[in-house]
Formats: C-alpha cells, structure tokens, sequence
C-alpha cells in the first residue's frame, strides 16, 4: 500500500528558509518520479515542481523557480523541498505525490503539511 | 500554461440524482504517444485528493462504477450517475499532458 507523509511545514518569516520532507513507503520509491503540489487557504491546486525516479529530469512552476530546489535520496526513500526567500504567497498546504507512468500522471497523494509564511 | 476551465463552480445536487462537471483545456491534451492524460480527482473536506479517473475515462481501482469519465481533445466530462452523501467534497480535473501540469479550479459538490 502506499504511503506518502510529509513533514517540515511550519510558520516561518518572509525571506527565510524551510525544507521539506516527503518519506515513502509500500512501493519502489527509486522507480517511480515525484512532485511536490500546493493548495494555498481556500485555493486550488498548483504543483511547483516535478523530479523524475532517478533525479535526471527536473521541471519548475514559474512562481518558485530559482527560490525552491526539489531532490530526493532514493536509499532513504524520501522527497524533499528546500524553499527559499519564503513569499506570503508560498503559504498552502505542500503535498507530495506519486508520478505514475506517462507524462506526468499523478495518482497517490500524501496527506500534506502547512506552511505559513508570516511576520 | 493550459488553462483548465471547469463548470459550474458549485453543484448542488440532491442525492440519488445524476451530476455532471465540465472541465475544457485551453489547447490539446493529446499527447505525442497519443495517449489524452486528463485526471479526475475528488477531495473531501479535511482530506488530501483522490483519483478517480485517469487517461479521460479509466477508473481507479476501488472507485465505484457511478462515476464515469469521457471526453476528447479539449472538452471533457465527470459524470455522477446517482449522486451519494459520501460523494460531496471538491473535484478537480488535471492535465498532465504539458509541463507545467495545470488543475481545473474545482467544483464543489453538495447535496
């Protein structure tokens, strides 16, 4: 069974920093890619970034290219965000998400974790 | 970026009634190995998404027989047969054809 939990979220001030982690289980993380999507307050959906199974391909949202940096480490079976120069705009919940097959399917996701960007 | 433009914002529905959700792209989601990648998801309040439907019309395994996908091209279809008090929540269509992958804005099922 699938199994996706992130954590890392938490209230941070604009311009700083906070990274991430997605932890995975019950399937072959290092054969599968993974994106990170976003749901700010009462919005929709948005993902912000995309990695392939082996890291070799990687693709960003216009809205956190050059501030967010998505990786992973396949022996630990785990997702990370590393955002930075954190935006009022950059609060939502971040969910992670399984890329399954094609193009860039989704099918499971994790259960999110909030980030707020406040003063 | 595709846009994904769903209708109506806001269903009310009365429960044992068929539903029907819109969700139009702003240029073709079929992609080069022919294949149209348009997801349905359903999120309930409190709950993080679901898929429903995936490739315009292929259900999830699990997901019952009264939901069903169609459409081609640019304009697709979520339609509920017979509308259920567990089937309220948000519904979201997704391509996943062009980077970057872009959501329907969401309609909001209630009874």
């Amino acid at each position: 069974q699938v199994h996706l939990v992130e954590s890392g979220g938490g209230v941070v001030q604009p311009g700083r920093s906070l990274k991430l982690s997605c932890a995975a289980s019950g399937y072959s993380f290092s054969s599968h890619g993974m994106h990170w999507v976003r749901q700010a307050p009462g919005k929709g959906l948005e993902c912000v970034a995309v990695i392939w199974f082996d890291g070799s391909i990687i693709y960003y949202a216009d809205s956190v290219r050059g501030r967010f940096t998505i990786s992973r480490d396949n022996f630990k079976n785990t997702l990370y965000l590393q955002m930075n120069s954190l935006r009022a705009e950059d609060t939502a919940v971040y969910y992670c998400a399984r890329l399954l097959g094609a193009a860039f399917q989704i099918d499971y996701w994790g259960q999110g974790t909030r980030v707020t960007v406040s003063s | 970026d595709v846009v994904m433009t769903q209708s109506p914002l806001s269903l009310p529905v009365t429960l044992g009634q068929p539903a029907s959700i819109s969700c139009r792209s702003s240029q073709s989601l079929v992609h080069s190995d022919g294949n149209t990648y348009l997801i349905w998801f359903q999120q309930r309040p409190g709950q993080s998404p679901r898929r429903l439907i995936y490739k315009v019309s292929n259900r999830d395994s699990g997901v019952p027989d009264r939901f069903s996908g169609s459409g081609s091209g640019t304009d697709f279809t979520l339609k509920i047969s017979r509308v259920e008090a567990e089937d309220v929540g948000v519904y979201y269509c997704m391509q996943a054809t062009h980077w970057p992958v872009t959501f329907g804005g969401g309609t909001k099922v209630e009874i």
